[in-house]
């Protein structure tokens, strides 16, 4: 079974802190990974993509993500939170050999507080 | 570019009754998307389409659940004696290509059968 997990379900930092989500998923061959978020009441929007290359991939307000084929890791980090980054993130997964899918994590809730 | 477009935003319908989801995908991309949300399986994928015909409908429940994609420009979902267990957010979201591109998703539609 190919599977995305989150570890967390909630996070909560302080204003300016780093921060790290976590994302593991099982290793299945080729692999496209992607990052989005979701603010209450919204769809999700895009941060970040992997599928070759550099494994530290830079996304939209500051966000970055670090493959790892060893851990089988993507986590999600941010040196330097602000409160309007307080929203779930979820992991997503398309494996090559499935191909037409993504495959969402759970979701972790990032809560930033003043 | 107004994004995905999802109609209505929230609907509710009483047990039993058919409920008709409306979705219109960002003009040029190929690909169109069926999630479902909810608090206890968070996203679940339900359909897929490219340019218009049905590639992967593995997610749909066999019973009571279509969809469709009769022009570009839009595709619908449906459920036919529509029951408490549907209530959810119906996530719809489109992309130039496949699964390995970005996705845009729409807001959702909020359904809730009482």
């Amino acid at each position: 079974t190919q599977t995305v997990s989150q570890s967390d379900a909630h996070v909560t930092v302080f204003e300016g802190d780093s921060v790290e989500l976590r994302c593991n998923y099982s290793y299945g061959g080729s692999i496209y990974l992607s990052w989005y978020i979701q603010h209450h009441g919204h769809g999700l929007q895009f941060l970040l993509k992997y599928y070759s290359g550099n494994p530290v991939v830079q996304g939209v307000n500051g966000f970055e993500a670090e493959f790892s084929k060893s851990d089988s890791s993507f986590h999600l980090r941010k040196a330097s939170v602000h409160w309007s980054d307080s929203a779930v993130y979820f992991c997503a997964v398309n494996y090559g050999s499935s191909g037409n899918k993504l495959i969402f994590g759970i979701g972790t809730l990032l809560s930033v507080k003043p | 570019n107004a994004g995905v477009i999802q109609t209505p935003r929230h609907k509710v319908t009483g047990k039993g009754q058919e409920a008709t989801l409306w979705c219109e995908p960002i003009s040029g991309h190929s690909a169109v998307f069926w999630y479902r949300q909810t608090i206890v399986q968070g996203l679940e994928f339900l359909t897929y389409f490219r340019n218009q015909a049905p590639i992967d409908d593995s997610g749909m429940p066999k019973e009571r659940f279509s969809a469709q994609m009769p022009n570009q420009s839009h595709s619908t979902l449906k459920i036919q004696s529509t029951q408490p267990q549907d209530s959810a957010v119906y996530l719809c979201a489109s992309s130039l290509t496949g699964a390995n591109e970005r996705l845009f998703f729409g807001h959702g539609t909020k359904l809730s059968v009482l």
